[in-house]
């Protein structure tokens, strides 16, 4: 069974622009999560989707947003970006019968 | 009480050692307890989970203990070898309608040759 796959792998972009991010979960996985990772704040929850709809949400600005297709894809955008956003962006995918998650590569965000 | 508190920050053991990583936590509905392993440049990988109810989980070389009235748990790497070398972090979620985790700060262990 192939991973998480996330596109792109990597991403440089300036201060005040937007940035779509996309992650298909593992074939049969219906729930899909995002994580940042950065070094000073480490693993942090983003927001996690199931059957289209959001479940949960982190505590971060509104700026941060997702959505989840029908094919379980998602994707999740950053509007306005500042400096700090700067992060690996990690997407996770579950089945519907236990907790584990299957991370991806992620994606590597530079803000200029 | 959402926090995961993990230790140390860095471990170097020699190679065939024992690597130890402690985790503790506050929120008394956390029941699912795993931990994930990480190389640079790569997504965290899922290595072994336990829940409250039991207190001990064995896969290869790789143990948790979980001490549910202490409220604490640790990754014990039996016969460490120099491929083991990585950030390790703990997490923990609830089982509620969502699968939000809440990790630890992260280990980053060196195991010498």
């Amino acid at each position: 069974k192939a991973g998480v796959t996330q596109t792109p792998r990597y991403l440089i972009k300036t201060r005040g622009q937007q940035v779509t991010l996309s992650c298909s979960p593992i074939s049969g996985h219906r729930s899909v999560s995002w994580y940042q990772q950065t070094p000073g704040q480490g693993l942090q929850f983003l927001f996690e989707y199931f059957s289209e709809t959001q479940r949960n949400k982190g505590n971060f600005p509104g700026r941060f947003s997702g959505r989840q297709f029908s094919n379980s894809r998602s994707e999740m955008n950053v509007s306005t970006l500042e400096l700090g956003d700067s992060a690996l962006y990690l997407c996770a995918s579950s089945t519907t019968v236990n907790n584990e998650q299957f991370f991806g590569p992620g994606t590597r965000l530079t803000v200029l | 009480q959402q926090q995961v508190k993990q230790s140390p920050q860095s471990l170097i053991v020699q190679k065939g050692g024992i690597s130890i990583i402690n985790c503790a936590y506050e929120n008394t509905a956390f029941d699912y307890f795993p931990w994930y392993q990480q190389f640079p440049g790569k997504g965290p990988a899922l290595l072994i989970a336990i829940r409250p109810d039991v207190s001990e989980k064995k896969e290869g070389r790789f143990t948790i203990s979980f001490n549910k009235s202490a409220k604490q748990f640790s990754l014990h790497i039996m016969d460490s070898q120099p491929g083991d070398s990585a950030t390790y972090f703990c997490a923990a979620s609830i089982r509620d309608s969502s699968y939000k985790l809440i990790f630890g700060s992260g280990t980053r262990l060196l195991v010498r040759p």
